[in-house]
């Protein structure tokens, strides 16, 4: 079966650039869409953006001037990139398959630290 | 865009059912078939309980169901179960492609 694994820095300076990558085994990124969604501590879900295998994006209005999704079908990996980071965007980045507009499965999440 | 509104809370007694709404708009909830609920217990990544509005993936207990209504969405356990007890997210496609999440319902089983 499908599965996804976040990997990247854990902590991440002011200003600058948040990089995580989502490998996925079991399946090929070559079909379905494939997405990133955050989560702050103790709050709720938050949207930021998905890729098709064409190469086509989506992303979340509030986030659109910063964020960058690509894919490396060589690797079977998609990457995220979020740059002026503040502590706001501190959270636990989750990726995952989309189908249907349905997030399934998930990775087991990463925990971004924004501090200096 | 603005998140889709869920109660803050809702609790239940085993065996008995709740239903969890989930209000949007008919640029999103209400304008296509494309709702999702996820389930969430603590430290752990969300699960799909329900897409399309009322499918269940394969694996899912048949005691979660899905339904909309013109702008809300809804998700109803019946027979609770202690282990039911978690966040829950609905989430919907909209007008500009994008994906949009609800606050989250934490649900207590007394």
């Amino acid at each position: 079966q499908v599965q996804l694994q976040e990997s990247g820095p854990g902590l991440v300076k002011p200003s600058e650039t948040l990089s995580l990558t989502c490998t996925v085994s079991g399946g090929s990124i070559s079909s379905f869409y494939w997405g990133w969604i955050r989560q702050p501590p103790g709050k709720g879900l938050e949207y930021i953006g998905y890729i098709y295998n064409t190469g086509s994006t989506n992303y979340n209005p509030s986030l659109k001037s910063r964020v960058t999704i690509s894919m490396d079908t060589s690797k079977n990996q998609f990457s995220l990139k979020l740059s002026s980071v503040t502590a706001a965007d501190t959270a636990v980045y989750y990726c995952a398959r989309i189908s249907a507009a349905a997030g399934e499965p998930w990775g087991q999440g990463t925990l971004v630290t924004v501090s200096s | 865009q603005s998140a889709l509104t869920q109660p803050a809370s809702v609790s239940g007694s085993p065996g008995q059912s709740i239903t969890i709404s989930c209000t949007g708009t008919s640029s999103d909830v209400g304008g296509y078939n494309y709702v999702s609920w996820y389930q969430q217990h603590p430290g752990k990544a969300p699960k799909l309980m329900i897409y399309e509005v009322s499918n269940r993936p394969s694996g899912v207990s048949n005691r979660f169901s899905g339904s909309k209504s013109d702008n809300t969405a809804s998700l109803t356990i019946s027979g609770l179960r202690a282990e039911d007890e978690a966040d829950y997210y609905c989430s919907s496609y909209t007008s500009s492609s994008t994906l949009v999440f609800g606050g989250g319902t934490e649900l207590t089983v007394l």
